[in-house]
């Protein structure tokens, strides 16, 4: 069973801070990609990821970056937390073309 | 531009009776739909998916139709169960390269014991 990992379930920060949220696959699969969650607006892709080191903005990357330094893993930054992002994130690794993708848990961000 | 849309945002059923949750798309060049089911503080998880080549999959209670000529799809769930209460997404794809998902907006569904 394919398993897609976020580190934290619930994340509370301030405006203005810098802030990491990762994602760990447990396979070797090259796509990776950061959606937010919003009640009305559903899934927005935020950045997805196709091999190490490469990365393609989505549909709303404004106030975020990642970083994909192992296949692994990929991370989403906040360089500067704003109260607008605070929302549901989900990472997610692409299955294949049956079944789509497997999403992580997700996390809570609330930015005070 | 929403490519994928659910226009119901919430649907209230009684437990036995059937959900029926609607989606439509824009792109005539998705070839592939699924649903995903999520739960409060989870991730979506996958559901059910029709290829392009069909007009209806089904999987136990569920069964998802497809009308390509009004680029229309379809999850049916009978009968409904209050364990099945999540928001469910629709989506879709072309197939082709990463970024290729597209998904709707979600319809809370609530089945009423």
């Amino acid at each position: 069973d394919v398993k897609v990992t976020q580190s934290s379930r619930y994340l509370v920060k301030r405006t203005g801070e810098k802030v990491f949220l990762e994602c760990v696959q447990d396979m070797d699969h090259e796509n990776m990609f950061w959606y937010r969650q919003d009640p009305g607006l559903g899934l927005r892709l935020i950045y997805f990821s196709y091999d190490v080191k490469m990365k393609e903005k989505g549909d709303i990357p404004e106030g975020y970056s990642v970083s994909r330094e192992k296949k692994e893993r990929f991370s989403l930054i906040l360089e500067s937390a704003s109260t607008n992002q605070t929302s549901m994130y989900l990472c997610a690794r692409e299955v294949g073309a049956n079944y789509g993708y497997t999403f992580g848990s997700g996390t809570r961000l609330t930015v005070v | 531009d929403q490519q994928v849309k659910q226009n119901s945002p919430s649907l209230s059923v009684q437990e036995g009776r059937i959900s029926i949750l609607n989606c439509d798309y824009t792109n005539s060049m998705f070839d592939y739909f699924l649903w995903y089911k999520k739960y409060p503080a989870e991730g979506p998880t996958f559901l059910i998916s029709i290829s392009s080549i069909k007009d209806k999959n089904e999987d136990g209670r569920f069964t998802v139709f497809l009308n390509k000529s009004a680029k229309h799809l379809s999850l049916h769930i009978v009968p409904s169960q209050p364990g099945d209460s999540a928001v469910y997404f629709c989506a879709a794809t072309d197939q082709t390269g990463a970024n290729n998902l597209f998904f709707g907006t979600g319809t809370r569904l609530t089945v009423i014991p």
